[in-house]
């Protein structure tokens, strides 16, 4: 059984203040990594996908990296507007379901 | 990009009766839909993946009449809460998948917040 789990559960910074954060993954044949964002009250927003150990991408302050056992998701000099909750999900080869980690609550303080 | 739209964004019903919540793509067809509720400060868990013209495939411990998925065109899918009681109040938020699904391999719906009284 596909699991995720992402450290840590809250995470606050100062803004300015550049932090990870982890996202854990087991599972049998990885097909992609997802990134999303959502704020309060709505649906997920996409950020990234990883297919490969090894690959980055970036947007604007956010970074993700991907390795064999887990993604991080570097945030440069955060800024207030970038409080959020941030979700990673897999995609195993044999499915197109996603699996869930339970997030990370990200707040910025100015 | 690939955008689902879904509606109502709220919906307050009373308990007992039914409510559907509909989930349209707007610039793609989606052949996959897939639908989750998510509690208060937990994450995203699947009840059900719909296909176009075929029968939802429903998580263990979802109830398939309670919950009943419609899927019956490539733009378009439904789902009804049927007899809706206070337990089932909760964020319901849709996905697509897209073809061929790469960096926009899954889009999502703006959530309804659904509150039985």
């Amino acid at each position: 059984e596909d699991q995720v789990t992402q450290s840590p559960e809250a995470l606050r910074l100062q803004e300015g203040e550049s932090s990870s954060l982890n996202c854990s993954y087991t599972v049998s044949g990885l097909r992609g990594l997802f990134w999303y964002r959502q704020d309060p009250g709505k649906g997920p927003e996409f950020l990234f996908t990883l297919y490969s150990a090894g690959e980055e991408k970036e947007k604007e302050r956010l970074k993700a990296t991907l390795t064999k056992k887990e993604s991080f998701l570097h945030i440069t000099a955060p800024k207030p507007e970038d409080s959020a909750t941030y979700l990673c999900a897999v995609q195993e080869t044999s499915g197109s379901r996603l699996t869930f980690g339970e997030g990370t609550q990200l707040t910025v303080n100015p | 990009g690939a955008v689902v739209s879904q509606h109502p964004s709220r919906v307050i019903c009373k308990s007992g009766t039914s409510v559907k919540i509909e989930c349209r793509s707007l610039d793609f067809q989606a052949t996959t839909m897939f639908w989750y509720r998510q509690f208060p400060k937990q994450s995203l868990m699947l009840m059900a993946t719909s296909n176009e013209g075929s029968k939802a495939t429903y998580e263990q411990g979802v109830e398939k009449d309670k919950f009943l998925i419609n899927h019956a065109s490539l733009t378009l899918s439904t789902l009804t809460v049927t007899s809706a009681h206070p337990e089932d109040s909760s964020f319901y938020i849709c996905s697509a998948r897209v073809i061929p699904g790469d960096s926009y391999g899954y889009t999502f719906g703006s959530g309804t917040r659904l509150t039985v009284v």
